[in-house]
């Protein structure tokens, strides 16, 4: 079963303009983690931010929050005030202590900022 | 400081070779995790190792294989190369197996022919 389900089609977003990608997970594990990466065409994996299961606020890191919702089981990305250099593949991962710990990922989204 | 390095970044291998990818973690990370990313998909967990351990196995043939050494830098092998395996290969490192920030390599593009 998916465990991770990342399902918006490619966006294009406008320069200084919010965007948010979906992610909604599945999981039985009363402690998890949560995890949002940026993939550039250059291919590496640029960690962006991190929402444990537990914690009470909602993650934040510069221009990057993460919408947690946990009884939907909803882990939203926000960009605010979108740059060029953030057009990249994202993508949301969860990481269960059931599951020694690996990272389950979805399948991205792509975003294109425009000028 | 350095971030998670990885080596080589590119590489072509014929169909039934072997390979070895090695990744160096971040200074005083004790964790290594590989994945593996085809074209299109989100990454697949392949192994992880904690404190020289193998800590995790994901769902991946006997050809693939994995190490920690003593320094704690890893070491990914696979046999008998399939066409399939082509993919990059990340590996992640962490400072403990139960982790709220893992940090990637940029990876090893695998292409096999």
């Amino acid at each position: 079963a998916q465990k991770i389900t990342q399902t918006q089609p490619g966006m294009f977003v406008q320069e200084k303009e919010a965007v948010t990608l979906d992610c909604t997970y599945d999981t039985s594990d009363p402690s998890y983690g949560l995890f949002w990466y940026k993939q550039p065409s250059s291919g590496e994996m640029i960690f962006l931010i991190y929402q444990g299961s537990y914690d009470q606020q909602n993650a934040t890191e510069g221009r990057y929050s993460l919408n947690f919702q946990k009884a939907r089981k909803s882990a939203n990305l926000v960009i605010s005030a979108s740059q060029l250099g953030d057009s990249a593949m994202y993508f949301c991962a969860m990481r269960e202590t059931v599951g020694n710990n690996r990272l389950a990922f979805g399948k991205g989204n792509q975003v294109v900022v425009i000028p | 400081d350095a971030g998670v390095t990885q080596s080589p970044t590119h590489l072509i291998k014929t169909r039934g070779q072997h390979v070895t990818l090695r990744c160096s973690p971040i200074s005083g990370h004790k964790s290594v995790s590989w994945y593996q990313q085809v074209l299109g998909q989100g990454p697949q967990f392949i192994f992880q190792y904690y404190e020289k351990e193998e800590r995790g196995r994901g769902n991946f043939p006997d050809r693939f294989s994995a190490r920690q050494f003593p320094n704690y830098s890893s070491e990914l092998n696979v046999n008998a190369l399939l066409l399939g395996d082509s993919a990059l290969y990340l590996c992640a490192s962490s400072f403990r197996g139960f982790y709220t920030e893992a940090f990637f390599g940029q990876g090893t593009r695998l292409t096999v022919v």
